[in-house]
């Protein structure tokens, strides 16, 4: 079983939804990071969460530590949103670790 | 303030022959994390580095891969007599001290080496 799960695996959506991807994650941590992977591009790290929620532009990140779960929104999506999206927990020994990315597209 | 650097981009290698990743944290930071995303797999720890010490290993497969730090020039990873299945994309990370809370990591872009 991994330590991270994330769903769902696949999101297709029209231009102008809400999306939201989610993250549960087994193991104690210190921080939650959100990453952005294009097709053949590198990393981007959107967030990193410890508590509460955090904003940037369109994209919104919460983070439940009692829960162990996490959401990323965007709200108001567009084309270009359309990536991987990765959920990865810093645990304990500072090691990362990741969930398997959700695929988003976005039509026009 | 450029980011991560990771370097070559693309890398092609026959089987047998070496490959030498490297990656130039940003600047300040004394802590590299590397990782491997094989083909249709999520990414994978594989070694923590500081300067001139490994801190852990533990995800480093035993034969043939090595990872070094030194005090000047970039964190190298190293994969001798490559196979096929070392083909992936390998990234790194960097952070300005060991990973507490509010100290984010930095990704690179990561280097795709395909091995022929």
């Amino acid at each position: 079983k991994n330590e991270v799960e994330q769903s769902p695996q696949n999101l297709t959506a029209q231009e102008g939804e809400f999306i939201t991807i989610n993250c549960s994650y087994s193991v104690g941590i210190s921080a939650l990071h959100w990453l952005q992977q294009h097709p053949g591009g590198g990393i981007v790290s959107l967030f990193m969460l410890s508590s509460g929620k955090k904003k940037h532009g369109r994209l919104i990140a919460t983070i439940n530590i009692q829960e162990k779960h996490s959401s990323l929104h965007i709200t108001a999506s567009h084309p270009r949103d359309s990536a991987v999206y990765i959920c990865a927990v810093r645990g304990p020994g500072n090691q990362f670790y990741f969930g398997t990315g959700t695929s988003l597209t976005v039509i026009p | 303030n450029a980011g991560v650097m990771q370097n070559p981009r693309h890398l092609v290698r026959r089987r047998g022959q070496e490959a030498r990743l490297r990656c130039s944290p940003m600047k300040g930071h004394s802590h590299v994390y590397w990782y491997r995303q094989l083909p249709e797999e999520g990414l994978k720890f594989m070694v923590y580095l500081q300067k001139e010490n490994i801190i852990d290993e533990s995800g480093m497969p035993k034969e043939r891969f090595s990872a070094e730090f030194p005090k000047e020039g970039p964190s190298i990873l190293r994969i001798q007599q490559v196979v096929r299945g070392d083909s992936a994309a390998y990234f790194c990370a960097s952070s300005p001290r060991g990973l507490r809370p509010n100290t984010e990591a930095f990704f690179g872009q990561g280097t795709r080496l395909t091995v022929v």
